[in-house]
């Protein structure tokens, strides 16, 4: 089943903070972050394992509550690279391999 | 290679026609997958190979849809009498192993279909 993301779109002003959520009604074993600019093809940006802790890259950070199946994405202090679209991948604790299942998306626009 | 690569960039052909896409993975990944984006959407699985095991097909939408990948390494998506729904991004990635591996994807292939 498809992750839930939200907001499906944010606007922001450089420096602000944001927060995306990825929530699954699946038992989860691990959550992957990517972001997408337009045009381009998706970017890794972190992945969370179950029962492991909350991973962070400069100023974007993650993290990934296993009872409620949820994993949010941290961003502080928004840069305009910041804008693009946002994907959860969710792999739940029966699928086979590393198959993804992915969220709709959040669209963030981080204006100057 | 430096990265996944996907040929052609764009493809553009009419309704009935078939297609391939082909993808060229990261040196030394043993795991290949297909995905789908249609404008504004998000991305649909559609198959994923592991090495020499069979492939997960659960995500092709239809028996049009089909895909093999040669020696462990290069792939083919082929699409069979195309029609105007199948116009989308298709995005190739592949990652090292088959256990929770990053994903890397290539710039994938605009399909439309006329």
């Amino acid at each position: 089943q498809q992750p839930v993301q939200s907001p499906q779109a944010v606007i922001l002003r450089e420096g602000e903070d944001a927060v995306i959520n990825c929530s699954s009604s699946k038992a989860l074993y691990s959550v992957h972050w990517y972001r997408q600019k337009h045009g381009e093809a998706p970017v890794f940006l972190m992945i969370l394992l179950k029962g492991g802790e909350q991973k962070g890259h400069e100023k974007i950070s993650a993290s990934f509550n296993e009872k409620k199946q949820q994993s949010s994405l941290y961003l502080t202090a928004s840069q305009l690279s910041y804008s693009g679209t946002y994907f959860c991948g969710t792999q739940g604790q029966e699928t086979s391999g590393s198959r993804l299942t992915f969220g709709e998306g959040t669209q963030l626009t981080v204006n100057p | 290679g430096a990265g996944v690569s996907q040929s052609p960039s764009n493809k553009v052909t009419e309704k009935g026609k078939d297609v391939e896409l082909r993808c060229d993975p990261i040196s030394g990944h043993t795991a290949l997958y297909w995905y789908r984006q249609s404008l504004g959407q998000g991305l649909e699985f559609l198959i994923y190979f592991q090495g020499n095991s069979a492939p997960d097909k659960s995500g092709l939408p239809s028996d049009r849809f089909s895909a093999e990948r040669t020696g462990g390494s290069v792939s083919t998506l082929t699409i069979q009498r195309t029609q105007q729904e199948d116009s989308a991004v298709y995005l190739c990635a592949s990652s090292r192993d088959s256990a929770m591996g990053t994903q890397y994807f290539g710039p994938g292939t605009r399909l439309l279909v006329l």
